[in-house]
This record gives C-alpha cells, structure tokens and sequence, in this order.
C-alpha cells in the first residue's frame, strides 16, 4: 500500500527566504505525486504533480517540486516567500498501477514572519 | 469559474440529530470524493463515486453515515444520528474520471456536534 510521511508538521520562514518543505512516500512501483496547499477556511488545490517524464515540476504561484525516486521523494520548493503563502500543504501520492486514489500526508502548516 | 460548492458552511447541532451536507461538484465531473479533515487524523477518504455509482464507502462509519448521489450534480452525505466524535470539516471533491488523479476540492462543511 501507498503512503505519505510529511516530516514536518511546522515550518517557519521569513518572508523573502527559500521555502522547502519534505515528501517521501513509499510505493512499489512508479508513483503519481502530488502537493496542494490549503489556504485556512478553505479546500484543497492543486500546486502542482508529477507523473513521468521531467523529474522538476513547475506548479502554481511559483513553486515547484523535484521527483528523486533513489530517495523517495518529492519536495516541494520555493525560491522567495510571500506572506500569503501561509497556508497548509499537503502531499499526496497515487498508485500509477490502477487505485487511482491519492493518498495525502498529514501536513505541513507553513508560518511565514514578515 | 468552475468550482465545487458545499452547503452548508457551518453546521452546529446536537447529538442524536440528523445532518445533511450537500456537495454540487464542478459541470462535466463524473468523479466525487468526500473527505473528513479533523487535527487527530488528517484528511481521511470516507467514499467516492464515478458517474454517480458508489464505488467505495469502507472509510464511512456504515451504521451512522450514508452517501448518495441522486443526480449528477448533487451529492449528500447524512450523519444519523450525530455524535460529538463527528465534529469535523468534511470537504466534498470532484474530478474528470479516475484516472485523471486530479481533485478539486469545495471549500468544506464545518460540523460541530454539542
């Protein structure tokens, strides 16, 4: 079965620092993956996914994300952090081989200091 | 702007009542997802369905909850009766066939059972 560690349940940044927050997942085969953000009072929406092919993906609101399947995971990253980034982000990783349901990790909630 | 709408947004009720969230997910999706979100088990998949079938409900309480889709732009999820232990934001998501992966989310339903 698939799952989702997000080690860091908080991450503090200032605002104009790198932003990396860390995604391992473990699955057998090739996996499909995934980071959302959840903005508070708010639903899920997609940042951005990987499923084959180029390793770095470019998502939404200027972030991006690196596929290393010899370490089993997939981080998320941005170079300069805005206020409104603050927000929970979740990763979630799907089975290419036919579920196709996502499973999510618990959460990083993100703090960003001005 | 295509999205998913939720109602209510905010329910309070007592236990032993009955609730009803309603979910009408985006034109055209013949995928829907209903999630519960509390801060002690994250976001847990309760059921889905594709083209309006329930294709799976293992992660629903069956004695107490039950979900539908009476047509392709409505689904509901009741809670009968309620307990406090239910307190939770149940978001409802929607997507373009199963293996698209993709979900949007609706902005939640936020239930507090007193």
């Amino acid at each position: 079965a698939q799952s989702v560690t997000q080690p860091d349940i908080h991450i503090t940044v200032s605002e104009g620092a790198s932003l990396e927050l860390r995604c391992n997942y473990s699955y057998g085969a090739t996996p499909y993956l995934f980071w959302y953000v959840q903005s508070p009072g708010q639903g899920l929406q997609l940042l951005l996914k990987y499923f084959s092919g180029d390793t770095l993906v470019q998502g939404i609101k200027g972030f991006e994300a690196e596929f290393k399947r010899s370490q089993s995971s997939f981080n998320l990253r941005k170079p300069s952090v805005h206020w409104s980034d603050a927000a929970e982000y979740f990763c979630a990783v799907a089975s290419s081989g036919g579920s196709y349901i996502p499973t999510f990790g618990r959460g990083t909630s993100l703090i960003v200091h001005p | 702007d295509a999205r998913v709408t939720q109602t209510p947004r905010h329910k309070v009720t007592e236990m032993g009542q009955e609730v009803t969230m309603r979910c009408q997910p985006i034109l055209g999706h013949n995928t829907v997802f209903w999630y519960r979100q509390t801060m002690m088990q994250g976001l847990e998949l309760l059921a889905y369905f594709r083209n309006r079938a329930p294709l799976d409900d293992s992660g629903m309480p069956k004695d107490r909850f039950s979900a539908e889709m009476p047509d392709a732009t409505l689904a509901t999820l009741k809670i009968q009766p309620s307990e406090p232990r239910d307190s939770a934001v149940y978001f409802c998501a929607s997507g373009l066939g199963l293996a698209s992966y993709e979900q949007y989310f609706g902005p939640g339903t936020r239930l507090t059972v007193t």
